[in-house]
């Protein structure tokens, strides 16, 4: 099983360019999501998606925009990148079932450094 | 204040150690906890999910005391493969699920 596929893996960009991050689940889950992680700050969610359809900001949302393309792919543009953008991406999916809270499911990380 | 803290460590330990790492949490009204396991340059992976009675998988045993607000890892007879980062996670209204920065854990031969 694939699970969560991020693409690209690693990507410098100079200041001021713009790229797509992709992600894709394969597993029929419903909530999607994007985080970023940098030294001593643990990881912490810039968007997410709860279905399909539906985008909401999370903790660190500026400078970033997110399409949920359909269920399966999430993706995460930064329009003008800032070298403070610099960090390890993560995309996870989870399943959201009537009551117990689900575990997330991880991408492999994008390692994206803008000079 | 941050939602999750922890003790970033590094903790240093030899092979057949017990150790023990715990995790404060700000909101009491978290509803769900996790402790997640993450090599170097890798993605975090679940290691268990954290239950009110307290849970054992194996050579680990998590507890939860919602009246301080802290879970809790125990890692009995340390192996090399241990050595990782443990993140602890809180979750409360499903989609708020916060990451604590991690505990370094080095088990040494």
């Amino acid at each position: 099983n694939a699970g969560v596929t991020q693409t690209p893996k690693f990507q410098v960009l100079k200041t001021g360019q713009s790229m797509t991050l992709q992600c894709a689940q394969d597993m029929n889950h419903n909530s999607m999501y994007w985080y970023r992680q940098d030294p001593g700050m643990g990881l912490r969610l810039i968007y997410y998606s709860a279905s399909e359809g539906t985008t909401d900001k999370g903790e660190v949302p500026n400078g970033y925009n997110v399409s949920r393309l359909n269920k399966r792919e999430f993706s995460l543009r930064l329009e003008s990148a800032a070298p403070s953008q610099t960090s390890v991406y993560f995309c996870a999916s989870r399943i959201r079932t009537g009551g117990r809270s689900t575990e997330a499911f991880f991408g492999q990380g994008t390692r994206l450094t803008v000079v | 204040r941050k939602e999750v803290e922890q003790d970033p460590g590094p903790f240093n330990v030899p092979e057949g150690a017990t150790v023990a790492f715990n995790c404060t949490y700000s909101n009491s009204a978290s509803q769900s906890f996790f402790w997640y396991r993450q090599d170097c340059r890798k993605e975090p992976k679940l290691l268990m999910s954290v239950y009110s009675s307290g849970n054992e998988d194996g050579r680990f045993t998590a507890q939860l005391n919602r009246a301080s607000q802290y879970i809790s890892l125990l890692i009995r007879d340390s192996k090399l493969s241990d050595s990782a980062t443990y993140l602890c996670v809180v979750n409360y209204n499903f989609n708020k699920f916060y990451f604590g920065s991690g505990t370094k854990l080095n088990v040494k031969p």
